[in-house]
């Protein structure tokens, strides 16, 4: 258990429709960055956040938008969504969110669009 | 778009054998680079970061070596347990805080 939490576990919705997943770093850690998992492509880094702030910005869609709270919890906005975002969804923190840290990897959250 | 290669793709052993895999990135602008042991159904699990040019690290039977200057990191497996199967991901991090995700190397131990 790397002390990294995410809710929900699985999530199926349909088209269109527009979902939260929400990601908990682990105690002490002010970073939190989200990857996303499909099975055509490899882990793709999406966004991370130190202490509220964004800091990086990878490949993420126009229609994803996330944001770290002042609790340091962080949620990920996937809206109109497509037969294609379907995926496996990872948070994984940091300490302070530099190059070189470890980052803990949180169990995921499974998007099925229908 | 940063090209972070692994190889082999896949990889079975024997219990007790020794193996090796390799990740491959840009020689120039980096910062570290990680390895990450990834079990089926479970989340990607840290091993080693590498940050210095000649740089070697070690975690009971796993170990790595880094070359920055010619770009490509192995990692090391000695006397490979069925409990070592797994996939094993390197990520490279440039002079951006965005790491690159190299696509795996699957290992299968077999008893």
């Amino acid at each position: 258990d790397s002390g990294v939490t995410q809710t929900p576990k699985h999530l199926i919705t349909a088209t269109g429709q527009r979902v939260t997943l929400r990601c908990s770093p682990r105690s002490g850690d002010l970073s939190v960055y989200w990857y996303q998992q499909s099975l055509d492509q490899g882990l793709q880094f999406l966004i991370q956040y130190y202490n509220g702030e964004e800091r990086a910005k990878g490949n993420i869609l126009e229609r994803f938008s996330a944001q770290q709270f002042p609790d340091l919890h962080s949620e990920l906005n996937l809206s109109s969504l497509e037969l294609g975002d379907s995926a496996l969804y990872f948070c994984a923190s940091s300490v302070d969110g530099q190059r070189q840290e470890t980052q803990y990897f949180g169990p995921g959250t499974r998007l099925l669009v229908l | 778009i940063l090209n972070v290669e692994q190889s082999p793709q896949s990889l079975h052993v024997q219990e007790g054998d020794s193996t090796n895999f390799t990740c491959s990135f840009p020689s120039s602008n980096f910062y570290a680079l990680h390895w990450y042991r990834w079990e089926t159904a479970k989340s990607p699990e840290a091993l080693f970061v590498m940050t210095l040019n000649g740089d070697e690290k070690k975690k009971g039977r796993i170990s790595a070596t880094l070359n920055t200057k010619e770009g490509y990191s192995y990692l090391y497996i000695k006397g490979s347990q069925p409990e070592d199967s797994a996939t094993y991901l390197c990520a490279f991090v440039g002079g951006s805080y965005i790491p690159t995700f190299g696509r795996g190397t699957s290992l299968i131990v077999h008893p």
